[in-house]
């Protein structure tokens, strides 16, 4: 069964650094063809991509928010962790982790963990 | 820049046929993949590589692409249906894109 978890502060202050945890279980991150990707949604608007690593530890950034994230994986841990440094209000959101499934044309995000709603405040 | 364009709202009767579509330049050269988001709940695949539908997903669900615009059909309409269905695909670097969401409402 796979089970992906989001796990990270609820509430952080401008400029601060958000760091954002994704467990997974079910599958293994070595095998060819997987990945874990890093999505979030602000409230009342759309779907935004943010970061991706794959199997082969290959990383990719949104092009908008490259200079602000790292992605890294602990294989020991099953753990990929997101970090988005100089955390602005804008980046109030429900951040998803999500399970990669990677084809040469066609790659879709097929497991999902429920979600964390951060909050950037004073 | 790369970008996914889909038209903000579109409403069907319950038990109608209604179709999604999606514009982008990457539609030509990588496939597109289709989310449900309802409120509150992470999102679901529906469909990928254009047309593939995930096993659990009901048949009514379909896709399909032509040129730039990638469209999903749901046929048959259900109440469970109303949810914001949102296209994604890739370009050549790698760069994921989602488009700005269709809120299906069924009446």
């Amino acid at each position: 069964q796979v089970t992906l978890r989001e796990s990270g502060p609820a509430l952080v202050k401008p400029t601060q650094t958000l760091t954002l945890t994704c467990t997974f279980s079910g599958f293994s991150l070595t095998t060819r063809g997987m990945g874990v990707t890093w999505i979030r949604q602000p409230p009342g608007k759309a779907l935004e991509w943010l970061a991706l690593v794959d199997w082969d530890n290959d990383k990719y950034y949104s092009r908008s928010l490259k200079t602000r994230l790292t992605v890294s994986w602990d294989s020991s841990e099953n753990q990929v962790v997101l970090t988005m440094t100089n955390i602005d209000p804008l980046d109030t959101a429900t951040y998803y982790c999500a399970r990669v499934k990677w084809q040469r044309l066609d790659t879709y995000f097929d497991y999902w963990g429920q979600g964390i709603l951060v909050a950037v405040s004073t | 820049s790369s970008e996914l364009t889909q038209d903000p709202a579109v409403s069907v009767a319950l038990g109608q046929t209604v179709r999604i579509t999606c514009q982008g330049d990457t539609l030509r050269d990588f496939y597109a993949t289709w989310y449900q988001k309802k409120p509150g709940q992470a999102p679901v695949l529906v469909i990928h590589a254009n047309n593939n539908r995930p096993s659990g997903i009901p048949d009514r669900f379909s896709g399909s692409r032509s040129g730039d615009t990638a469209s999903l059909t749901i046929t048959g309409v259900q109440a469970e249906d109303e949810a914001v269905y949102y296209c994604n695909s890739r370009d050549s670097s790698a760069n994921h894109l989602f488009g700005g969401g269709t809120k299906l409402t069924v009446l």
